[in-house]
């Protein structure tokens, strides 16, 4: 098990659908990230919050937006998703940003199925 | 463009064996390097090298970053089935917050 805790495990959701993803930590840590993985590729950055605030958006699609109530919660909400979505979604955490030497923390990830 | 290659993409060993894992960077203003090992789901944190060149160490595992080569190696000494993982290195730079990921390098260790 890791701390950065993410919720659900696994979805699957239509493409009309609107869902959220959770991830929480408790580490005190003022960085957090999402990324999206496909199979056999490496994780690739989606946004990055810094002390509860964008500070990178990789250009990444408005069906998937994101928001920091606080500094311990992210959520990635989803809406009208397409199936070349479907993907490992995986949360992480750092003390500072990485440009800091603040190595990242890591979920387990929820495993996203666009049907 | 700032990029990471890891070499090679996959290794099939016997356990007991002795493994090396290569990863050389081009980045720009370069921080630091960073191995991870990806069984399943949440890639773990291994080691955090930088220019420095001291070499890390955890048990069976080792890592060393060559600034003059942008390289650095992971070992895995008398490696065992629970090593089989995709091991992941990334780089960090000095002028932003991402990461840049590697491909991996996919390791099967079989009994």
């Amino acid at each position: 098990d890791t701390e950065v805790t993410q919720t659900p495990k696994h979805l699957v959701m239509g493409m009309t659908n609107k869902k959220s993803l959770k991830c929480e930590q408790h580490m005190g840590h003022r960085a957090m990230y999402w990324y999206k993985q496909k199979a056999k590729k490496p994780p690739e950055l989606m946004f990055v919050y810094s002390y509860e605030k964008l500070s990178i958006n990789e250009s990444v699609p408005s069906r998937f937006s994101p928001e920091c109530p606080n500094s311990s919660l992210l959520n990635l909400h989803l809406h009208a998703l397409q199936p070349e979505d479907s993907a490992l979604y995986l949360c992480a955490s750092s003390r500072g940003t990485a440009r800091y030497n603040s190595p990242l923390h890591f979920g387990n990830g929820t495993r996203l199925t666009v049907t | 463009e700032d990029k990471v290659v890891q070499s090679p993409l996959s290794l099939v060993v016997h356990e007991g064996d002795t493994v090396t894992l290569n990863c050389s960077y081009e980045v720009t203003n370069f921080r630091s390097l960073l191995w991870y090992k990806q069984e399943k789901k949440a890639p773990t944190f291994l080691f955090m090298l930088t220019s420095s060149g001291i070499e890390k160490k955890s048990g069976r595992l080792s890592s060393i970053l060559d600034k003059k080569e942008l390289s650095s190696i992971l070992n895995i000494t008398a490696t065992q089935t629970g090593d089989s993982a995709i091991y992941l290195c990334a780089g960090t730079s000095y002028n932003t917050d991402k990461l840049i990921f590697g491909t991996g390098t996919r390791l099967q260790v079989f009994p």
